[in-house]
This record gives structure tokens, sequence and C-alpha cells, in this order.
């Protein structure tokens, strides 16, 4: 069964809203989660490192006003797309680190259309 | 920017014939995993192969790293149809699990 789970699943927004997504590590704690963006028929791109307890540490070109990253507890990661607009469409993953080997567990992504 | 680049973008080939793709990178990795992802949906987890190993077999699956040059090639033998999905490259330059990946393989196995 999924060990890192995203919600929602698909959400549909208004031109100008914000949209909040969640990560959760179901039955881990991960200190660092990582959060990506696929745009249709690409390949996933790094846009953050969550840090649990500090601030996210962003990929270049990634505008961290727009991309709020939250990782308040050690199995939950959020990010908020502020003032989302139809070019920030896209399919989010994130992504945690479990144990010592440091494997790594994909969420099922959460696909963002913004109207 | 991308790491890894994939090739071919896309294959297409009969269930029974074997699937080869070919990932390359740029820098030093610890390590180089292969994922699939069915449309629209998360990635899973195929296999990983750390930087000091050269061949590592899953299955079906074969994957093969040459650090030398930088290329890693990921075989599926016997394909089903079942396999249909895109395939990426995903290198991590430490072991922080941070990974970057190629521009991934589509392949369409045809029944």
């Amino acid at each position: 069964g999924a060990v890192v789970s995203q919600h929602p699943s698909w959400v549909i927004c208004k031109s100008g809203t914000s949209v909040k997504i969640e990560c959760r590590s179901l039955d881990f704690q991960a200190t660092t989660m990582f959060w990506y963006r696929q745009f249709p028929k690409q390949s996933l791109m790094l846009m953050a490192t969550s840090n649990e307890g500090s601030k996210a540490t962003y990929e270049q070109g990634v505008e961290k006003d727009k991309f709020l990253i939250n990782h308040a507890s050690l199995t939950l990661s959020t990010l908020t797309v502020t003032s989302a607009h139809p070019e920030d469409s896209s399919f989010y993953i994130c992504s945690a680190s479990r144990g010592e080997l440091n494997t790594i567990y994909f969420g099922e992504g959460s696909w963002l259309t913004v109207v | 920017s991308q790491q890894g680049e994939e090739d071919p973008q896309a294959l297409s080939i009969q269930e029974g014939e074997n699937a080869t793709m070919n990932c390359s990178y740029k820098t030093s990795i610890n390590n180089l995993q292969w994922y699939r992802q069915n449309s629209g949906r998360g990635l899973v987890h195929l296999i990983l192969i750390r930087s000091n190993e050269r061949e590592k077999h899953s299955g079906r699956l074969r994957v093969t790293l040459d650090t030398s040059k930088k290329s890693s090639s990921l075989l599926i033998t016997a394909s089903r149809a079942a396999d249909t999905a895109s395939y990426f490259c995903a290198t991590d330059v430490t072991s922080g699990s941070r990974l970057t990946f190629g521009e991934g393989t589509q392949l369409t196995v045809n029944p």
C-alpha cells in the first residue's frame, strides 16, 4: 500500500485563487520531503526541498513567494500555490525518504487545473 | 535543468520483444534509479544501482551503469502490454534523496 499520500488527487481552481496540496508520510517520519512539478509529456522538475521545522530550499527559477511550502510536522508537508494562473496547471508530486537506506517513496501526485 | 537525457524518447515494440532504454547524466552520482510512470499517475520505483555497481537484475529488468561514460541502460525482457508506460532515470548526487530526473522514454508494447 501507499506509504506517501497526497491530497487532493485533483483540483480545479479559479485563476487568482490559492490552492493547497498535502503530502503525508503514512507510517514513518520524514524530516525531508521533496516537491516536483511535471507538465504533460515532460519529465519531473524538482521545485523545492521541504525541511521539517525550517524553511524550504527552492530550486533556481522557482518563486518561493508563489509556491509556499510548509513542513510543520514530521509527517506532513504542504505546497500552496498562491494566486494561481493557468500556466500553473500541472501535475505536482511529492516524495519522502525513509529509513537508513533513504528509500524514496513518491505520492500519487496531484493534478492542478487553473481555469 | 535536467541532469539526464534519455533515448529513445519513444519506443514502440511488440509483446515478447525486449526493450532497451538509455540514460546519460552529467555529474558524478551517488546512485541512479529507474522509475516507471503510468499516464497521469505517480512514480513506481523499479531499481536502484549504486555508483560502485555495474549491473543489477530484478525479475525481467536488467540495469547497467557505466560511470566512465556517465550512462545507464534499462532492459526489459519479454515485454508485456502492461509494461506500457513512461520510464525515467533519476540520479542522486548525494545520499539526501534529492533526485534529478531524465527526460523519460515512452514505451508502448503492442499486444
